[in-house]
Order: C-alpha cells, then sequence, then structure tokens
C-alpha cells in the first residue's frame, strides 16, 4: 500500500487559512469516506482532529474542517494560531484492510 | 479518561528480539480493535499491525509480516508486539493506538516506545 501524498510543508501567518491536501487512489481516499487527520507535535502522542472526512472530534476547534473530492481529501485551519505549528497526517480507510499514512506536512506559523 | 502506555523499548542489536506492551484503561478494551503505528527518525507516521477486540483479524505491514506478531489480552488491558529478527530499519518510535472499527480511524494515541536497532 503506498503512501498518500501530502505536500511536505505549509505556512501562513497568524489569522489567515491553509489547506494541506491529501491525494490517494480509489482503494483508499476515493473508494471510502473514512478519511482522518491526525496533528502531531514532536515527542507528544498524535492527536485525532478529523474523522470521516469532515466530523470533529469533541473538543477541538471548529477552525479545524475536512473535505472530500475524488481521490483527495483536504484539512482547512482557518484563522491559524500559534499552537497549530506541528505536523499534520492523512489517513484512509483502503480496500486491502491495510493502514495507510500520508507522508506528514509540517505547518509553519511565521 | 482513556489512556494508552507503551514500554518494553530500548536498544537491541540486528538480528534480536524484542516485545512491546500496551496497557489501556478509561474505555472498554475488549469491545476496541488495537493497532501499532511507528514513526522512524525524521520519517512520517507508518502503520504496522493491528488486531480486532476478538483477535479474529490480524494485520501486517508488508515491512514487518513474518517478523512481528501482535496480540492482545483482554483480562489484563493489553495490547503486545513481538518483534524478532529486527532490522536498523525497525528503529523507531513506536505507538499503539486504539481503533474505531477495525480501521475507521485511531481516536487515542499513546505516547509512545523508542526502539533503536543497532550494532
Amino acid at each position: 500500500q503506498s503512501a498518500l501524498t501530502q505536500p511536505a510543508s505549509v505556512s501562513g501567518s497568524p489569522g489567515q487559512s491553509i489547506t494541506i491536501s491529501c491525494t490517494g487512489t480509489s482503494s483508499d481516499v476515493g473508494g471510502y469516506n473514512y478519511v482522518s487527520w491526525y496533528q502531531h507535535h514532536p515527542g507528544k502522542a498524535p492527536k485525532l482532529v478529523i474523522y470521516d472526512v469532515s466530523n470533529r472530534p469533541s473538543g477541538v476547534p471548529d477552525r479545524f474542517s475536512g473535505s472530500k473530492s475524488g481521490s483527495t481529501a483536504s484539512l482547512t485551519i482557518s484563522g491559524l494560531q500559534a499552537e497549530d505549528e506541528a505536523d499534520y497526517y492523512c489517513s484512509s480507510y483502503t480496500s486491502n484492510s491495510k493502514g495507510v499514512f500520508g507522508g506528514g506536512t509540517k505547518v509553519t506559523v511565521l | 479518561e482513556v489512556q494508552l502506555v507503551e514500554s518494553g523499548g530500548g536498544l537491541v542489536q540486528p538480528g534480536r528480539s524484542l516485545r512491546l506492551s500496551c496497557a489501556a484503561s478509561g474505555f472498554t478494551f475488549d469491545h476496541s480493535a488495537m493497532h501499532w503505528v511507528r514513526q522512524a527518525p525524521g520519517k512520517g507516521l507508518e502503520w504496522v499491525s493491528g488486531i480486532s477486540w476478538n483477535s479474529a483479524s490480524i494485520g501486517y505491514a508488508d515491512s514487518v509480516k513474518g517478523r512481528f506478531t501482535v496480540s492482545r489480552d483482554n483480562a489484563k488491558n493489553s495490547l503486545y508486539l513481538q518483534m524478532n529478527s529486527l532490522r536498523p530499519e525497525d528503529t523507531a518510535f513506536y505507538y499503539c493506538a486504539k481503533a474505531v472499527g477495525f480501521m475507521y480511524y485511531f481516536d487515542y494515541w499513546g505516547h509512545g516506545t523508542l526502539v533503536t536497532v543497532s550494532s
């Protein structure tokens, strides 16, 4: 199972919006509405921020939103804040029941 | 509060074995699928293995199949990863994660345990 494709880095100023893309195939992202996104600060446990393409777990700010079109999913962070600086990973359910993650995107708040 | 605490990591020589454990609390462990995910230094997350609530469904990444064995003890609320024939490329932080469904998404993660494979 090949990794999903994400940009290596995205940056924005406080208050701006950024979008991270996650491209897969019809066997993963394009075939199921089970795309999830994780925030990972180095040295900490990864944290779920979006599940089932566009749902936010309790406690995740509403400035985090998700969407999907075809085989590409997206995570948007609106009103960027300093604490949002982290690595972000997408993941998808797959047709072969093996886990797959994107390569990760480093978000920098300028 | 959900807690997942990994243990068992350390420095090991290539070709040797290591067993990781994950102690779970704060949720109904025997109703949940569990997984191992790793992150090598400077790399991204990589799914390693997963096991259903009743151990009936088990899966492995191609990179570890035949060398790693996942298991669980529902009576002890514990998840395990037996790692044999370790290679330098297995060096990573190993995280255990609770899944929704078998693998729809991972809603809780541990802080990880570091495995270093080196002579």
